[in-house]
């Protein structure tokens, strides 16, 4: 079976502190794609990033980057500077490229920034 | 601009009042799907479709139905509502050429059964 699990349910830190959500995914599949979203308070979904299987490289944008290791099944987001626009729902998900039907999500972590 | 609508954003209704939220992307995308999104248990999918008039479940499909009579529209019915569906639920669609898993997410409709 497939899971995704963010046993971070709510992080608090202080702006500009560095923080890392963490993601870890199960599959016996061995091609399939790896996203983080972002869910801010006005609550649309906004896509940050994905990844494939075959891809362990690791990825910066500007203050967000991430960390994918197959060997341990994580694909881990870290937030530089953090500021307060960065408050929000993250959700990491896992889609199989055998099973085109669906995205799993993880329950999300609410990150929030205090000033 | 390639988008995927939801109506209405907000609704608040009595149990057993059957109610329709639409759905309709605007990319000729294959795929559609229906998420619900609950606190603690992140997004759920209830139905998915992969084509005109090729629906199947998904994980939460009890309570609901969907038709895909046209490519571009995948709306969700709710024949009688109950309080446990009080959620907020999304559309999805994705394509599958050069698209293959990118997905794109309508804004979401608020849903409140008294």
């Amino acid at each position: 079976a497939q899971k995704v699990t963010q046993a971070q349910t709510e992080i608090s830190v202080v702006e500009k502190e560095d923080v890392t959500l963490d993601c870890v995914y199960e599959t016996r599949d061995t091609t399939y794609y790896l996203f983080w979203y972002k869910q801010p308070p006005s609550g649309e979904l906004v896509f940050l990033i994905r990844r494939n299987s075959f891809d362990e490289q690791n990825e910066i944008s500007g203050r967000y980057s991430w960390n994918f290791q197959k060997s341990t099944s994580s694909f881990n987001f870290t937030i530089t500077a953090s500021q307060v626009v960065d408050s929000a729902v993250y959700f990491c998900a896992l889609a199989l490229y055998s099973s085109a039907s669906k995205i799993i999500f993880g329950s999300g972590t609410r990150l929030s920034i205090r000033p | 601009e390639a988008q995927v609508t939801q109506n209405p954003r907000y609704l608040i209704t009595v149990t057993g009042k059957k109610l329709t939220v639409t759905c309709s992307q605007n990319m000729n995308h294959e795929y559609m799907s229906w998420y619900r999104q609950d606190p603690g248990l992140g997004l759920r999918q209830i139905y998915y479709s992969m084509n005109v008039e090729v629906t199947d479940k998904g994980d939460v499909p009890e309570g609901y139905k969907v038709s895909r009579k046209e490519k571009r529209n995948f709306p969700l019915i709710l024949e009688s509502p109950s309080p446990n569906q009080t959620s907020l639920y999304f559309c999805a669609s994705r394509g599958t050429g050069g698209t293959f898993y990118e997905q794109y997410f309508g804004p979401g409709t608020r849903l409140t059964v008294t």
